[in-house]
């Protein structure tokens, strides 16, 4: 069964870069949700997607920007980047406005130098 | 505030053993109640989750787990552990309601060692 995709799978930057990241959610689902998972923390949320509109907002940096695109993939853009932001980031897709499952992709670790 | 605790950082336990670890929130109103694991440098599996119904539910891998209300937990436990069992788990919540968005907000997490 097809996952959810994200890419890069690693990626290193220096202080006061730019990073993209991808996440390519379940055909057909239409929620995507990005979380942050620091070193040795718990994910913390970030943003969520329903239908290429912003649906929720969380402990997300003015520095960070995202968005879903008309074939629902999605993109989180971080600007100036920080040491702090060195973290694991995980997109989760679902189906749907009713709760439904989250399936987690394998994550993007950004190494920020 | 909604929150989730993980009471237990770090649990050791002998392969053969049974396990639980526990979990409480705290929420406005009864939530979505989930069990995540991790493997080292990889991504959240499902274990289970309760939306409604009966309070003890199954999950893969042998788990299970038992919704209390009374007690605002709903801990995570496994007759007997297996040494693949060694994981990073965490217990995560979400709201209901057409308000909500699905958005899961997660405990601390709880690391297992499952000694030989």
């Amino acid at each position: 069964a097809a996952g959810v995709i994200q890419s890069p799978r690693h990626l290193i930057k220096e202080k006061r870069e730019t990073a993209t990241l991808k996440c390519y959610p379940i055909p057909r689902h239409d929620t995507v949700y990005w979380y942050q998972q620091g070193p040795g923390q718990d994910p913390q949320f970030l943003i969520s997607f329903y239908e290429k509109m912003q649906s929720d907002k969380g402990s997300i940096p003015d520095r960070f920007s995202a968005q879903q695109f008309s074939d629902y993939h999605s993109e989180l853009n971080m600007s100036s980047l920080e040491l702090g932001d060195s973290a694991l980031y995980f997109c989760a897709s679902s189906l749907g406005t009713v709760y439904n499952e989250q399936f987690f992709g394998p994550g993007t670790r950004l190494t920020v130098l | 505030a909604q929150s989730v605790t993980q009471p237990d950082i770090h649990i050791t336990v002998s392969e053969g053993a049974s396990l639980e670890l526990r979990c409480n929130y705290s929420y406005g109103a009864t939530p979505y109640l989930f069990w995540y694991v991790q493997s080292p440098g990889q991504g959240l599996q499902l274990l289970l989750k309760y939306f409604s119904g009966d309070t003890l539910v199954q999950g893969i891998k042998g788990f299970e787990a038992e919704f209390k209300r009374s007690q605002s937990s709903f801990n995570l436990r496994k007759p007997s552990v297996h040494w693949s069992d060694a994981a990073e788990y965490f217990c995560a919540v979400a709201g209901r309601g057409s308000s909500n968005t699905g958005k899961l907000i997660f405990g601390q997490g709880t690391t297992l060692q499952v000694k030989p």
